[in-house]
């Protein structure tokens, strides 16, 4: 059974302190890693896709790695603006479902 | 160009009566989605569609029924409501890509409270 765990489940930075959130997950046939926003009272909005291990991609001040077994989102310089609760989603062999992790709650404090 | 909607953003039900949730996209693709998000639980999938007039069960179907007529709606009933349905509600859609990938774009959700 595909399953994503996330961690931590929330994280408070100072505003220019960088970090990373986690994304550890267990798929048959990874066909993407999925790497979402979400912001209170608002649905989640699409960040990234990684398909393969060793593969990165960047948006303003995040960047996403991904390994055969978990992946990384990097905030480098993190403002108020960034605070969200970020989610991660793999999508395995067959249909395209996605199966979630809980969510890492970031807070950034200027 | 409003991507996903979803209408009503808030209702309250007693339990026993019924309602019908709606979703529209206007990306014109081909699949929708409609999940459930609870605390501590990350978003879980209730039913899903490949296309106009097909219908499939995700991971918590029990109570729900859903519909696609038209490819751009897709519409999420609940027969006899439980506060265990308690929870708020996302619509998405996808559609391949040149890449192959099927990321997903959500609605803005519909927040569910049954007493």
């Amino acid at each position: 059974e595909d399953q994503v765990t996330q961690s931590p489940e929330a994280l408070r930075l100072q505003e220019g302190e960088s970090s990373s959130l986690n994304c550890s997950y267990t798929v048959s046939g990874l066909r993407g890693l999925f790497w979402y926003r979400q912001d209170p009272g608002k649905g989640p909005e699409f960040l990234f896709t990684l398909y393969s291990a060793g593969e990165e991609k960047e948006k303003e001040r995040l960047k996403a790695t991904l390994t055969k077994k978990e992946s990384f989102l990097h905030i480098t310089a993190p403002k108020p603006e960034d605070s969200a609760t970020y989610l991660c989603a793999v999508r395995g062999e067959g249909f395209q479902k996605l199966v979630f992790g809980t969510g890492t709650r970031l807070l950034v404090s200027p | 160009n409003a991507g996903v909607t979803q209408t009503p953003k808030f209702r309250v039900l007693k339990t026993g009566q019924s309602m019908t949730l709606l979703c529209a996209q206007d990306m014109n693709h081909e699949y929708m989605y409609w999940y459930r998000q609870d605390p501590g639980m990350g978003l879980r999938l209730i039913h899903y569609s490949v296309g106009e007039g097909t219908t499939a069960k995700g991971e918590v179907p029990d109570g729900y029924n859903v519909s696609r007529l038209k490819k751009q709606n897709f519409l999420l009933g609940l027969e006899s409501a439980a506060p265990s349905q308690t929870s708020v509600y996302f619509c998405a859609s996808s559609s391949r890509t040149s890449g192959g990938s099927y990321e997903q774009y959500f609605g803005p959700g519909t927040r569910l409270t049954v007493t």
